[in-house]
């Protein structure tokens, strides 16, 4: 079935350390986001890509970097991990960044301590 | 940035009649998207609005005023399975698609 895949779909890591969240679409879609999800916050888009080779900020990037490689992938990467991106993050894509439907990705939980 | 505003809970009855409104100020307007997101799911898409006027989708339609910077999500004859969050999101000018923080809808028998 097409869509989006995300792993690992769950994982508690140790402040400090690095941690890389793939995500993979089938799709051919051009565009591709990160948010994470945080109760009474809703989704906040962490970083984005308009088409493979391009990445742009969201409003929370700090502490996260991204890659856009080709177009099938988006992996989110934690350099150091801290508490506080503890979190349900979410990978999403559209078919293009003017167009409809953004399909989302099943999360990965993560919990740092 | 972005700042979309919608309620942050609503209760309503089966079979009732639910409006959801959102309000957002932008950097340019590229569309305005309403998602159901279930407890511990991912959002599933529901409707986009990029003109102004109203979307019919079943029993869900949605309204979009350009120039007040204002939508709203219409759920018809509601049903325990339509208990759920319920996301507004703007894309702005430069194409980055930003989430109010939603609205939980419980719909009591």
């Amino acid at each position: 079935i097409a869509g989006i895949t995300q792993a690992p779909t769950s994982q508690i890591l140790a402040a400090g350390r690095r941690m890389t969240l793939r995500c993979t679409q089938d799709m051919r879609h051009n565009a591709m986001y990160w948010y994470r999800q945080d109760l009474g916050l809703g989704l906040r888009l962490i970083h984005y890509s308009n088409t493979a080779g391009t990445t742009g900020k969201g409003e929370v990037p700090d502490g996260y970097s991204v890659s856009r490689a080709n177009t099938d992938d988006f992996p989110l990467t934690l350099a150091s991990a801290v508490p506080s991106q503890t979190s349900v993050y979410f990978c999403a894509s559209m078919r293009g960044p003017d167009t409809g439907e953004l399909f989302f990705g099943e999360g990965s939980r993560l919990t740092v301590l | 940035g972005q700042n979309i505003d919608q309620p942050t809970e609503m209760t309503a009855t089966e079979g009732a009649i639910v409006q959801i409104n959102c309000t957002y100020q932008t950097s340019g307007f590229n569309g305005l998207f309403w998602y159901q997101q279930h407890a511990g799911e991912a959002p599933t898409f529901l409707s986009y609005n990029v003109l102004d006027g109203l979307e019919e989708k079943g029993r869900f339609s949605s309204f979009l005023s350009r120039s007040k910077g204002y939508s709203y999500l219409l759920l018809k004859e509601l049903q325990m399975k339509d208990s759920a969050s319920y996301l507004c999101a703007v894309r702005d000018g430069d194409y980055k698609l930003s989430f109010g923080a939603g609205t939980t809808v419980t719909v009591r028998a």
